[in-house]
């Protein structure tokens, strides 16, 4: 079973900084990954699919890459609603799995 | 709009059973995989399981195999999970989503609580 890693697992931030949440794999997943953001009380929403392909209607601010076992959600200037728990997500291998999360909050 | 909604979530006694179910709505259902995923109070998502268009192809977490069955009914624009033998540990908001690989749309969660 692959097993993936985020790290920090908080980051604390301020409107306007950009974020870099990384995401580890215990075995390469090819480019078989995805990041998700959660927002208190709200499903989780796909913003990354493939490692770096943004999904329907997600901002340019976000951005994925990585191959193999490393990956990076790179948020490039933050906005009020950007903070949230982020989660990667495997499908190279079943059975498909989360990592932790990582929490963004507000500095 | 697409969209997915579950329901069937309840209080359940360890051992016990339940369906949660999952209307799809607004897109081709039949041409697509879904999944269920878990999030365990204050934790983090936790994928459960998915199925092939035609049902033929089921896929479970370790934690689940052997208790819970996905299935669905393409007529209906219906995903099922089927939930035996239920343990504490599956108390959690239980999610629908579209796709097996990257979900593209989830739904708002039914929540199953396994107390006694």
């Amino acid at each position: 079973e692959i097993v993936l890693t985020q790290s920090p697992g908080t980051l604390s931030l301020s409107p306007g900084e950009r974020a870099t949440l990384s995401c580890r794999a215990s075995q390469s997943v090819n480019n078989y990954l995805a990041w998700y953001q959660q927002k208190p009380g709200q499903a989780p929403r796909l913003l990354i699919f493939s490692a770096s392909w943004r999904a329907t209607a997600i901002s340019d601010r976000f951005s994925g890459s990585g191959f193999g076992t490393d990956f990076t959600l790179t948020i490039s200037r933050l906005e009020p609603e950007d903070f949230a728990v982020y989660y990667c997500q495997q499908y190279g291998s079943s059975p498909y799995g989360f990592g932790q999360g990582t929490k963004l909050e507000i500095k | 709009q697409v969209q997915l909604v579950e329901s069937g979530g309840g209080s359940i006694t360890p051992g016990g059973s339940l369906r949660v179910s999952c209307a799809a709505s607004g897109f081709s259902f039949s041409d697509h995989y879904m999944s269920w995923i878990r999030q365990a109070p204050g934790k983090g998502l936790d994928w459960v399981s998915y199925i092939s268009p035609t049902g033929s192809d089921t896929r479970y977490s370790d934690s689940v195999k052997g208790r819970f069955t996905i299935s669905r009914d393409n007529a209906r624009n219906s995903l099922y999970l089927q939930m035996n033998s239920l343990r504490a540990e599956d108390t959690a908001v239980y999610y629908c989503a579209k796709g097996h690989h990257e979900m593209d749309i989830t739904g708002r969660g039914t929540t199953v609580i396994v107390s006694s």
